[in-house]
């Protein structure tokens, strides 16, 4: 099976701009994660899909929102971009009955 | 709210010495994962613990959950180079898998 892809993989924007990210989950998985990795706060959890709904979310702003369409695909989009949503960008999905998660080689936003 | 901490946060050893990790909670789990980063890669799943004082190896791993399922462990037996990365222990709460990585230890094993 092909593994978890995730596009673009690197990206530069200005504050201020938005930014959609795309994840395309292994097959069969029905549940993807999205996930925020910086090295000042190490790798957080943004929010989680399954079946096109949002099953949990982390502690971010509203700024972060996501999506997931029939077919399992999710993108994540960030509004208003600050300086500080510098970071790997992390998608993972699974089997809902499983906790083992497969992740995707992120996407690297840049915010200048 | 939950927090993982691990500890060390780094870690260099010679190769060939043995390297432990060991993850913190402050409230009892229900189970707990094991992830390894590479550098410049990705998290990639290595294990999952589940029950109380649960020991479980792979080859030259050795992870284990405490006895009050608030603490684990991973211990590498003769670190090799391609130990190299990052360990994060994972814990999940809710119905719905509200996921908590722990701040992760980052090994670097010297040849």
């Amino acid at each position: 099976k092909a593994g978890v892809t995730q596009t673009p993989r690197y990206l530069i924007k200005t504050r201020g701009q938005q930014v959609t990210l795309s994840c395309s989950p292994i097959s069969g998985h029905r549940s993807v994660s999205w996930y925020q990795q910086t090295p000042g706060q190490g790798l957080q959890f943004l929010f989680e899909y399954f079946s096109e709904t949002q099953r949990n979310k982390g502690n971010f702003p509203g700024r972060f929102s996501g999506r997931q369409f029939s077919n399992s695909r999710s993108e994540m989009n960030v509004s208003t971009l600050e300086l500080g949503d510098s970071a790997l960008y992390l998608c993972a999905s699974r089997v809902q009955e499983v906790n083992e998660q497969y992740f995707g080689p992120g996407t690297r936003l840049t915010v200048t | 709210g939950q927090q993982v901490m691990q500890i060390p946060q780094y870690q260099h050893v010679q190769e060939g010495e043995d390297f432990t990790t060991y993850c913190n909670s402050s409230t009892t789990l229900s189970n707990i994962q094991w992830y390894k980063q590479r550098p410049g890669g990705h998290p990639v799943f290595l294990i999952q613990l589940v029950k109380s004082g649960e020991v479980k190896k792979q080859k030259r791993l050795t992870f284990q959950f405490g006895e009050a399922k608030k603490n684990s462990s991973l211990h590498i037996t003769a670190t090799q180079t391609t130990d190299v990365g990052t360990y994060f222990c994972v814990m999940n709460s809710g119905g719905y898998q509200k996921v908590t990585f722990g701040t992760g230890t980052k090994l670097q094993v010297i040849p």
